[in-house]
């Protein structure tokens, strides 16, 4: 099985400027969820997709965004981007099927860099 | 959620066993302990979970005493590619909803030594 893939790897933007950023969960799996990683504040929750419904929401303002699609494909989105968004993006995705052991599959993430 | 304690950091030689504790006092009856470990420039990666005594996989144990206010990451002979953050995850565990958040806090950022 392929794993979970994240699109672009690399970003560069200026601030005021917005972003998206795609992510392909693992084929079967219905729950995409979203972290920022940055040397401050280590990995925080951004939000969790399942079924094309939002179900949690980390403590981020509203230029943070997503949505998943039908296929479970995910996107997040930052508008008016600032400095402080440098950070690198993972998307992990899960499988919900009963008896399966309860881990998120992680992606190689984005690297955004805000200038 | 219930917060986790870790230390900041770790070194060992390689070919030791790392010992790895997390505290988390306030863990709820229906919570689950997680370990994730994170190479640079990588996603994390599921290690172990497990809920109360001992668990054992081809990678680590998880040793968790009867209280459940502590749990021990053990990584048996370490090589220097086991250098790596290890994250302690504390939350509920809801099969079939998707409805899991992680929680991570700071890890343990462990050196293999040659």
């Amino acid at each position: 099985k392929a794993g979970v893939t994240q699109t672009p790897r690399y970003l560069i933007k200026t601030r005021g400027q917005q972003v998206t950023l795609s992510c392909s969960p693992i084929s079967g799996h219905r729950s995409v969820s979203w972290y920022q990683q940055t040397p401050g504040q280590g990995l925080q929750f951004l939000f969790e997709y399942f079924s094309e419904t939002q179900r949690n929401k980390g403590n981020f303002p509203g230029r943070f965004s997503g949505r998943q699609f039908s296929n479970s494909r995910s996107e997040m989105n930052v508008s008016t981007l600032e400095l402080g968004d440098s950070a690198l993006y993972l998307c992990a995705s899960k499988s919900t099927s009963a008896g399966t052991k309860e881990e998120q599959f992680f992606g190689p993430g984005t690297r955004l860099t805000v200038l | 959620l219930a917060k986790t304690t870790q230390p900041i950091s770790m070194d060992s030689y390689e070919g030791q066993e790392v010992n790895i504790t997390c505290s988390h006092n306030n863990i709820a009856t229906n919570d689950y302990i997680t370990w994730y470990q994170q190479f640079p420039s990588q996603g994390p990666r599921f290690i172990i979970q497990g809920y109360k005594t001992k668990v054992t996989n081809e990678v680590a144990s998880l040793f968790i005493p009867a209280d459940r206010k502590s749990s021990t990451l053990s990584l048996p002979r370490v090589s220097l590619s086991d250098t790596a953050v290890y994250y302690c995850l504390v939350g509920p565990v809801e099969r079939n909803s998707g409805n899991t958040p992680l929680v991570f806090g700071k890890g343990t950022r462990l050196s293999v030594i040659a």
